[in-house]
């Protein structure tokens, strides 16, 4: 147990489906993140958000549509979404950034998402 | 885009054996080195955040070294058990955010 819960573990959807990627932290933490791991590929960052700011967007397309409605709750809505977007999507909070962070981050398990 | 590499790929190892890995990653603008251990069908775990150049942290019969002059750590393992066996990742970042860079991981596995 990291305090870290995303669900659904599992997904698969159609191209023309909606539907979105749930991640809740018990850690007191106020950045939360969106990561994506591809087969054969390192951990890519997709969102950051920080005191439910987002931060970052790591160029991302707009068929992933992040929100943060507070500190321990990130969502990653789907929608249109193509095969090659197939991958383990992986959640994760630390601390608030600041020069005395060091960013140690505390991940989900994933949500496995196969887009048919 | 920074550029963090992991060696090897995968790594097969007999139960009892002592093995490293190496990370590399861009020697300027050094902040923060992670390891992260991440087994099957589990979420990743930190193992370490080193931040000084010759840093050295161990935690049981894991230790990792730091060299960010030259832009390397390196992971060691004595006595290799098979629960040992996942990826190990490295991350890096060059600022006090958040964004860290991840490698393409070592896979370890130990054969009892």
């Amino acid at each position: 147990e990291t305090g870290v819960t995303q669900t659904p573990r599992h997904l698969v959807m159609g191209m023309t489906n909606k539907k979105s990627l749930k991640c809740e932290q018990h850690l007191g933490h106020n950045a939360m993140y969106w990561y994506k791991q591809s087969a054969k590929k390192p951990l890519e960052l997709m969102f950051v958000y920080n005191f439910k700011e987002q931060t970052e967007n790591n160029s991302v397309p707009s068929r992933f549509s992040p929100e943060c409605p507070n500190s321990s709750h990130l969502f990653l809505h789907l929608h249109t979404l193509q095969p090659e977007d197939s991958a383990l999507y992986l959640c994760a909070s630390s601390r608030s950034s600041g020069a005395a962070n060091t960013g140690e981050l505390f991940f989900g398990e994933g949500s496995r998402l196969t887009v048919l | 885009i920074l550029n963090v590499e992991q060696s090897p790929q995968s790594l097969h190892v007999q139960e009892g054996d002592s093995t490293n890995f190496t990370c590399s990653f861009p020697s300027s603008n050094f902040y923060a080195l992670h390891w992260y251990r991440w087994e099957t069908a589990k979420s990743p775990e930190a193992l370490f955040v080193m931040t000084l150049n010759g840093d050295e942290k161990k935690k049981g019969r894991i230790s990792a070294t730091l060299n960010t002059k030259e832009g390397y750590s390196y992971l060691y393992i004595k006595g290799s058990q098979p629960e040992d066996s996942a990826t190990y990742l490295c991350a890096f970042s060059n600022n006090a955010g958040n964004m860290l860079t991840f490698g393409g991981g070592t896979r370890l596995m130990v054969k009892p």
